[in-house]
């Protein structure tokens, strides 16, 4: 069975730090990688997706894939309070679409 | 501006009433999910689509059914609401292996 963890928090970071968010999963054969954002209360909304080994920034967000390792991670700089969410790791590799992982509450701190 | 669907937004309903949500999308996408997911807990997938006339059920067990006729069109009907079926549903889409644009969710509360 599939599998993506997320430690689920809270983490909670001082305004203006950097926010860093990690993703494990058990599907070597995954290929895709999502980064979702869901404030309480709402749908979830794409924030990052990433297709191959490295880094992939925009804005004040980055992804990280480490493919051997089995790991994804997100970076935030600069934290705003607004920024202040739960953020779903998911992962593409099975017929039945994405894989989520549970998510991680994110608090920033003013 | 979203470009999925969902209505209602909140729905107050009786117990044993038959129910439908509804679910629109004007990407072209061809699949199509319905998630379930209670206030602060993770999401569970109830049914998915590849296309049209194409359903299948996901991991959670749900008392709910789905149709696909047309591709822009993926409704969720409860034919005998619960008091256990209070929860948000959400459906999303997708283009190919990219990744699923949610709309704004429903959420539903069995009396």
């Amino acid at each position: 069975q599939k599998e993506v963890e997320q430690n689920s928090g809270p983490l909670s970071v001082p305004e203006g730090a950097i926010a860093s968010l990690n993703c494990t999963y058990s599907d070597r054969g995954s290929q895709s990688f999502f980064w979702y954002r869901q404030y309480s209360g709402k749908s979830p909304e794409l924030i990052m997706s990433i297709y191959s080994n490295g880094d992939k920034e925009d804005g004040r967000f980055t992804a990280q894939l480490n493919k051997a390792s089995q790991y994804v991670s997100l970076l935030i700089r600069d934290s705003q309070p607004s920024d202040s969410a739960t953020y779903l790791c998911a992962v593409n590799g099975g017929a039945d679409g994405l894989t989520f992982g549970k998510g991680t509450h994110l608090i920033i701190q003013p | 501006e979203a470009d999925i669907y969902q209505t209602p937004r909140y729905l107050v309903i009786g117990t044993g009433k038959k129910i439908t949500l509804e679910c629109s999308q004007t990407m072209g996408h061809d699949k199509m999910y319905w998630y379930q997911q209670d206030p602060g807990m993770e999401l569970h997938l109830i049914h998915y689509s590849y296309g049209v006339n194409s359903t299948e059920k996901g991991d959670l067990s749900s008392e709910s059914t789905v149709s696909r006729i047309r591709t822009e069109h993926f409704p969720l009907t409860l034919e005998s609401a619960r008091p256990s079926h209070t929860s948000q549903y959400l459906c999303a889409s997708r283009a190919g292996n990219y990744g699923y644009t949610f709309g704004s969710g429903t959420r539903l509360t069995v009396v």
